[in-house]
């Protein structure tokens, strides 16, 4: 099975802020890899296919990138709605696995 | 725009059936293009993929619960619907179903999840 290790595991950042979460393969993904934005008590909602394809809906300042084993999703001008938990996810095969996430907080 | 609901028992007694059913509204789950899947969330927040179903009933199930797992779907009913059996407390998690990508295999839309304990 792929595992999938995202970093940090919580981050604290300001309104304004660019941030950026890391996730990485032990394997090779090519670009099957998604990201999510979950809020407590929420489903996840799909932010990012395919490394960098933005979903429709989802705000400009989201970026994906990366390819192989390494990815990153970058937040550029934090607004307060972006305070949430993001996972990653490897789609290239099945079982299709989780990061562990990663915890964005109001500094 | 497609919505799904997840419904069925919040409670499940150790050594019991699982049972969860996803109403489909918004898409017919029978014009195929998607797979439609379950998903987990345990009380430590990690996610935890369960399986899939095809529009013609094809299944792919995580391994690690192939042998306690049964996926099935009515289209008559724009429902799929989900068995573990013989549940432990180490199921107990937030349920989702979710939209699946047939060809990129994210997960792109969710239903709201449903709790499920295990306890006797």
């Amino acid at each position: 099975d792929i595992q999938m290790t995202q970093s940090p595991s919580s981050l604290s950042a300001s309104v304004g802020d660019r941030v950026t979460i890391t996730c990485r393969a032990n394997q090779h993904i090519s670009r099957f890899l998604n990201w999510y934005q979950q809020k407590p008590g929420k489903a996840p909602i799909l932010l990012i296919s395919a490394a960098s394809n933005l979903q429709s809906d989802v705000p400009s300042r989201f970026s994906g990138g990366g390819s192989g084993t390494d990815f990153t999703l970058t937040i550029s001008g934090l607004q307060p709605e972006d305070f949430a938990t993001y996972y990653c996810q490897q789609s290239y095969s099945a079982p299709y696995s989780f990061g562990l996430g990663t915890i964005l907080d109001i500094k | 725009q497609v919505q799904l609901q997840e419904s069925g028992p919040g409670l499940v007694k150790p050594s019991q059936t699982l049972s969860l059913t996803c109403t489909v509204s918004g898409v017919s789950i029978s014009s195929g293009g998607y797979y439609w899947s379950w998903i987990r969330q345990h009380p430590g927040k990690d996610l935890e993929w369960i399986g899939y179903i095809s529009h013609t009933g094809n299944t792919y199930f995580n391994p690690s619960l192939r042998s306690r797992l049964t996926i099935s779907v009515d289209t008559s009913k724009n429902q799929f619907s989900l068995k573990l059996t013989s549940v432990t407390a180490a199921d107990t998690a937030l349920y989702f179903c979710a939209r699946t990508n047939s060809g990129w295999y994210y997960f792109d839309s969710w239903g709201q999840g449903t709790l499920v304990a295990v306890s006797s």
